[in-house]
């Protein structure tokens, strides 16, 4: 069965600084890629960061990057400079399938940041 | 419309009666999935449709959840004989290109009492 992991069921960060979320996968190689979602308590999943499987360099976005590995099966989601608004659960999705896909997530990791 | 729109946003429901969850899907997004989030929990995928291709139905939990899309747009999620495990919001996501990732929607939460 595929699994994700997500060690850190809760973090805490000071507001400004920068938080390392984790995420390992014990799936089939992700030839679609990797996704990081998340999920502010209102519900809404909000699509942060892709990682292209094939892609030589890590994904940047804005405050958003990725420690990807693929030898490991590791893609840690980096937040720089946190923000309030930063509080929220954080999803790590490997896209898996042949032809077509499917996001399989991890249980999450609870983000909050203390001003 | 500008997103994905699913109704109702909230359906309490009676043990043993059939529901129906509708999904309104982003104009042009042709791969349209849905999943179940628990209390607390991560989204575990039911099932997933791509334009006139058989669906995916890998993810539903029994016979008695099921899925159309009628047009390659609009999609219904049935559940018959609801349980209380069944309660959950059921998400709807839709897609255009992989690297754009999934646009979701704002979810249905059951409650079946």
């Amino acid at each position: 069965a595929q699994k994700i992991t997500q060690t850190q069921p809760g973090m805490f960060v000071q507001e400004k600084e920068a938080v390392t979320l984790d995420c390992t996968y014990d799936t089939s190689d992700p030839s679609y890629g990797l996704f990081w979602y998340k999920q502010p308590s209102s519900g809404e999943m909000i699509f942060l960061i892709y990682q292209g499987s094939y892609d030589q360099q890590n994904a940047t976005e804005g405050r958003y990057s990725l420690n990807f590995q693929k030898a490991r099966k590791s893609a840690n989601l980096v937040i720089s400079a946190s923000q309030l608004g930063d509080s929220a659960m954080y999803f790590c999705a490997p896209a898996v399938g042949a032809g077509s896909y499917q996001l399989t997530f991890g249980k999450g990791t609870k983000l909050s940041v203390i001003p | 419309g500008a997103g994905v729109s699913q109704s109702p946003s909230n359906k309490v429901t009676e043990k043993g009666k059939d529901v129906e969850l509708r999904c309104d899907p982003i104009s042009g997004h042709t791969a349209l999935y849905w999943y179940r989030q628990s209390l607390g929990q991560g989204l575990e995928f039911l099932i997933y449709f791509q334009g006139n291709s058989a669906p995916d139905k890998s993810g539903l939990p029994s016979d008695r959840f099921s899925a159309e899309r009628t047009g390659g747009s609009v999609s219904t999620l049935t559940i018959q004989r609801t349980q209380q495990e069944d309660s959950a919001v059921y998400l709807c996501a839709t897609e255009k290109r992989v690297d754009y990732g999934y646009t979701f929607g704002s979810g249905t939460r059951l409650t079946v009492v």
